[in-house]
């Protein structure tokens, strides 16, 4: 099966703190992978994604960046934290056309 | 452009059926369609696809109208478990894009 592992669960950092949120996929090689935040109570908003090693695409200017060191592995990172990133980060790996989602990363900067 | 939800809301008894709709002011090539639980990740139940291909669960059915834009989610006698927001997510090319969400249907089934 494939599986997708986020870490950590929850979080909760202080304003201008750095973030590094990491996701990790097995039973598959070389997936596309999305980075998507959602706000308390709104929907999901998309971030980036990647379709191989070193391959990022930014959909929203601001002040996150995501890496993809390894095939299975993709990174969300923040120099410095603001309030307004708090939210739930989710990873998602494409399948045949459609994407799931992993279990989350609860963020909330203080 | 996000796509547009409707309703926004909706509190059906269980065993009722419910339609919920996903409209875009663009050109579609892929539907999504998800069910989040609250304080928990999305999950996946259909995708639809510009020509007709579908895939997803066999309980779950779902319509793509690719000149109008629109998709329509069919709840048919509803369980307590199928409470939750229903999220549509749309694509306008076939490639690796990600999805554009819309901003949910929240659905309530009451015993």
């Amino acid at each position: 099966s494939q599986t997708i592992h986020q870490w950590p669960a929850t979080l909760v950092q202080p304003v201008g703190s750095p973030l590094s949120l990491e996701c990790t996929v097995e039973g598959t090689s070389n997936p596309n992978l999305y980075w998507y935040r959602q706000a308390a109570g709104r929907g999901l908003q998309l971030l980036f994604y990647s379709v191989g090693i070193g391959q990022i695409s930014s959909e929203v200017p601001q002040n996150l960046s995501a890496s993809r060191p390894q095939d299975r592995q993709f990174i969300l990172s923040s120099k410095k934290l603001l309030l307004s990133d708090s939210g739930f980060y989710l990873c998602a790996r494409g399948g045949t056309g459609e994407q799931y989602f992993g279990p989350g990363t609860r963020l909330t900067v203080t | 452009q996000q796509p547009v939800q409707s309703p926004q809301a909706v509190i059906l008894r269980e065993g009722e059926d419910a339609v919920i709709n996903c409209s875009s002011s663009k050109a579609l090539y892929s539907v999504h369609w998800y069910r989040q639980k609250h304080g928990e990740a999305p999950v996946f139940l259909m995708i639809l696809l510009k020509g007709g291909e579908q895939k997803g669960h066999d309980k779950i059915s779902a319509s793509f109208n690719e000149k109008k834009q629109q998709s329509s989610l069919y709840l048919t006698a509803s369980q307590l478990s199928y409470s939750g927001t229903y999220f549509c997510g749309t694509t306008g090319g076939g490639g690796a894009d990600g999805l554009t969400f819309g901003k949910g249907t929240h659905l309530i089934i009451q015993p």
